[in-house]
């Protein structure tokens, strides 16, 4: 069956490392992947896309990888803050071509300490 | 510009009452999405909708019902309740930015339901 999981353990960091988040998938073949950030009592907002043909994608500290033949996303947040504590979640499109119909992972909650 | 509007956003209901979630976007976008969020589960697709007039099965289709009569509203129906539907509740809407690719969801609040 098709899965996708995230680490459901939080990740806790100190302040000004990076944060590196793993979003993994088995039997889909994905032609692009999402990452959402969501506050508690938010919905989720939108961060980053990267295509099945692009191995990496940044956005100010944020950098996504996409290896299409690990089955693997790398998420990862450069220089983090206290500002940067949220869950984030990794969704990927089902059934190609349908809608943009996204299924998401179960989300892995990130704490960044001072 | 109010994005995506979700009514109520809290609400509790006895087993077999009847409710409608609203979901009201002002984007113009062409799809719309009703989630779930459950501890522990994510995100799980309930129904969804490619455009006006129509709709489709998610994940977790059963026990709800949707209709998309204008393409700004996208209405999330629960004819019986019962407790296992106690739940968060998420609206999303996205646009097509390309021949085969939906852009990013843009999310609502949130409606949460508790059915005693």
């Amino acid at each position: 069956s098709q899965k996708i999981e995230q680490n459901s353990e939080a990740l806790n960091i100190q302040e000004g490392k990076t944060a590196t988040l793993t979003c993994n998938y088995t039997n889909y073949s994905p032609a692009y992947l999402q990452w959402y950030r969501q506050d508690p009592g938010r919905g989720p907002v939108f961060l980053l896309l990267i295509r099945e043909n692009e191995k990496e994608k940044r956005k100010e500290r944020l950098k996504v990888t996409f290896d299409t033949t690990l089955k693997q996303s790398l998420f990862h947040i450069t220089a983090s803050q206290p500002a940067d504590s949220a869950t984030y979640l990794c969704a990927l499109e089902k059934d190609y071509n349908q809608g943009g119909k996204l299924i998401f992972g179960q989300g892995t909650e990130l704490s960044v300490k001072p | 510009n109010a994005g995506v509007t979700q009514t109520p956003k809290f609400r509790v209901l006895k087993t077999g009452q009847s409710m409608t979630l609203l979901c009201a976007q002002d984007m113009n976008h062409e799809y719309m999405y009703w989630y779930r969020q459950d501890p522990g589960m994510g995100l799980r697709l309930i129904h969804y909708s490619v455009g006006e007039g129509t709709t489709a099965k998610g994940e977790v289709p059963d026990g709800y019902n949707v209709s998309r009569l204008k393409k700004q509203n996208f209405l999330l129906g629960l004819e019986s309740a019962a407790p296992s539907q106690t739940s968060v509740y998420f609206c999303a809407s996205s646009s097509i930015t390309g021949v085969l690719i939906a852009g990013e969801l843009f999310f609502g609040e949130g409606s949460r339901l508790t059915v005693l």
